[in-house]
């Protein structure tokens, strides 16, 4: 099975800071990465899928990059709705489908 | 508009079973897989079952393969986990998820969830 390794498992980061977060795969995926974030009490949002396609309604400043084994979820200027805990999932070729560990925003 | 109902989650002891149940509305149910995803209180979520959208293809984490048995009514437009043999490490909130039909096939909808507790 692929395994999925994120990183970090938290930040802490002030708004208008840029944050990296970045997935790693056990073999290589392609680009068969999606994105979510999660919001405490609430389920999982939809934010990038295939690596890099941004969701309808999802803000630019999120972006999402790589393929192969290594990823990486950007948010460029990051904003007070933007703190939450943020997975990784891969889907490549047949489940089980991994996540991340998940990396949760914090503000500084 | 995509809406997701799940039911049946609860308190029950370990070895015991537990049936949940997941209403879909606003898309056309058997053309799209479904999954299960879970996530234990204070963890990671983590991927537990998917169904494809005729039914004809299932899978499972080892973590419940020979325990759980996902199915779906088309005709009802309902997902279902049967969850036999429980566990403490079983007790998570339970998604319901419509895996979009796109590359990468992304879970673009999820439920609100159902907590199910696994304890004496």
């Amino acid at each position: 099975d692929i395994q999925m390794t994120q990183s970090p498992s938290s930040l802490s980061a002030s708004v208008g800071d840029r944050v990296t977060i970045t997935c790693r795969a056990s073999q290589s995926i392609s680009n068969y990465l999606n994105w979510y974030q999660q919001k405490p009490g609430e389920a999982p949002k939809l934010l990038i899928s295939a690596a890099s396609s941004l969701q309808s309604g999802v803000p630019s400043r999120f972006g999402g990059s790589g393929s192969g084994t290594d990823f990486t979820l950007t948010i460029s200027s990051l904003q007070p709705e933007d703190f939450a805990t943020y997975y990784c999932h891969q889907t490549y070729s047949t489940p089980p489908w991994a996540f991340g560990q998940g990396t949760k925003v914090e503000i500084k | 508009e995509v809406n997701l109902l799940e039911s049946g989650g609860g308190l029950v002891q370990p070895g015991g079973s537990l049936r949940l149940s997941c209403a879909a509305s606003g898309f056309t149910f058997n053309k799209y897989a479904m999954s299960w995803v879970r996530q234990a209180p204070g963890k990671g979520l983590e991927w537990v079952s998917g169904m494809s959208g005729r039914g004809d293809n299932t899978h499972y984490a080892d973590s419940v393969r020979g325990r759980f048995t996902i199915s779906r009514d088309n005709s009802k437009n309902t997902l279902y986990l049967q969850m036999n043999s429980l566990r403490a490490e079983d007790t998570a909130v339970y998604y319901c998820a419509k895996e979009a039909r796109a590359v990468a096939a992304p879970i673009d909808y999820w439920g609100q969830g159902t907590l199910v507790t696994v304890s004496s």
